[in-house]
């Protein structure tokens, strides 16, 4: 079954540190999102991606979130200059058409300390 | 009043039994209705998706009740396998929107 990958598994980076969180989404999916879930909260949208471009992009998604498709196959999620409260799970999903159902990746564990 | 609502429980629930959840949504416009799983720790799964006229999966039947704007989840015959958190997400040609879940475990 395709799958979506996501790496790292767990990033520890110190607070104000830039990362970059990777994410290789579904060859023939067309739709990628991030979505993050702090620690015992709901999965909450951060931002979509269609075409080459956002398509939609959550209150959360400021000026110090980023993304990228630099080629064919990778979408990353950069964080610039993270906060403490920036630790949460990250999750990439893919879907081919706006009906269906997303496929999330493992997620990356991000701990800022 | 939050977009999409869940009972977070647990339900604690026998081998065997029966146990249903609801999810109430508040955009009435809303097209896209799915019931995801997530073990702890994990990312969240696809379980079904949910249909205007309902469907069954084995033992997992979705409904949607667009009058009421709530979707549910039935799981007949549970297992201990079926202990996690299942999370409904809704959208309208959007970004799906989470529930934030209701917990189920299953007791021997």
């Amino acid at each position: 079954e395709p799958e979506v990958t996501q790496t790292p598994s767990h990033q520890v980076t110190q607070m104000g540190q830039e990362v970059i969180l990777r994410c290789v989404p579904i060859s023939n999916h067309l739709y990628f999102y991030w979505y993050r879930q702090i620690l015992g909260q709901k999965v909450e949208f951060l931002v979509s991606f269609y075409n080459n471009e956002i398509s939609e992009k959550s209150e959360i998604f400021d000026d110090q979130f980023s993304v990228e498709r630099p080629d064919g196959s990778n979408f990353t999620l950069k964080i610039r200059s993270t906060k403490l409260e920036d630790s949460a799970m990250y999750f990439c999903a893919s879907r081919s058409s706006p009906g269906e159902g997303y496929t999330f990746g493992s997620g990356t564990r991000l701990t800022v300390v | 009043r939050k977009e999409v609502e869940q009972d977070p429980g647990p339900f604690n629930v026998p081998e065997g039994a029966t146990v249903a959840f609801n999810c109430t949504y508040s955009n009435s416009a809303s097209q896209s209705f799915f019931w995801y799983r997530q073990d702890c720790r994990k990312e969240p799964k696809l379980l079904m998706s949910v249909y205007s006229s309902g469907n069954e999966d084995g033992r997992f039947t979705a409904q949607l009740n667009r009058a009421s704007q709530y979707i549910s989840l039935l799981i007949r015959d549970s297992k201990l396998s079926d202990s996690a958190t299942y999370l409904c997400a809704v959208g309208l040609n959007t970004p799906l929107v989470f529930g934030k879940g209701t917990r189920l475990s299953v007791i021997a």
